[in-house]
């Protein structure tokens, strides 16, 4: 069964600190990993896109990994902001079909105290 | 920032009424997505379309239907809601499916209270 696994559920940290989160899947066979930052109330933004052939991929402060080997991805946040407070999920695509079905984690919920 | 829109933001209504979820693009994508999710748990896809015409029921079984008769607006439909259709609903769109490199743009959603 494809799936996509999430840790931890939440997370709280103090603003300036760096955190990682991760993210295991199951999907296959794979095309490519997103993580989503959703903010409370909002509708998610994707953060970056990772294929089989990248192993790491930067957007300002975030920086996320793929290990498409053992499966598994993180998403590492650098001098933490009170913003970066939000939902972080992690979607997987795999290009077993044409629609390249997607598959949702249950995101992890970070809290970034000052 | 996606130029993609939902209203209402925020519903509450009976139990039995009909009502109806707007979704508008300006991007001219040709797909588009209406997800279901529920406070922390991850987004179940209910309907998508892959243009005008076009319209197929995702993986989560939902009372409600679609349509897509332009290309930027996706409204979804409730012809009788229950107290169990309560969720946060998501409207996303994207450009034709490729392997690498599309990205889905979500709206703002809608938070949806049925009594």
């Amino acid at each position: 069964k494809n799936q996509v696994e999430q840790s931890p559920q939440s997370l709280i940290i103090l603003e300036g600190k760096n955190c990682t989160l991760q993210c295991n899947y199951t999907v296959s066979p794979f095309s490519n990993l997103r993580w989503y930052k959703q903010d409370t109330g909002r509708g998610p933004v994707s953060l970056t896109i990772m294929t089989f052939s990248e192993n790491t991929k930067s957007n300002g402060r975030y920086t996320a990994t793929l290990d498409a080997d053992t499966k598994q991805s993180s998403l590492h946040i650098t001098a933490s902001q009170l913003s970066d407070s939000a939902s972080y999920i992690c979607v997987v695509i795999d290009r077993g079909s044409t629609l390249g079905r997607l598959y949702f984690g249950r995101g992890t919920q970070l809290t970034v105290w000052p | 920032e996606a130029d993609i829109y939902q209203t209402p933001r925020y519903l509450v209504i009976g139990t039995g009424k009909k009502i109806t979820l707007e979704c508008s693009q300006t991007m001219g994508h040709d797909k588009m997505y209406w997800y279901q999710q529920d406070p922390g748990m991850e987004l179940h896809l209910i309907h998508y379309s892959y243009g005008v015409n076009s319209t197929e029921k995702g993986d989560l079984s939902s009372e409600s239907t679609v349509s897509r008769i332009r290309t930027e607006h996706f409204p979804l439909t409730l012809e009788s809601a229950r107290p169990s259709h309560t969720s946060q609903y998501l409207c996303a769109s994207s450009e034709l499916m490729g392997y690498k490199g599309e990205t889905q743009y979500f709206g703002p959603g809608t938070r949806l209270l049925v009594l």
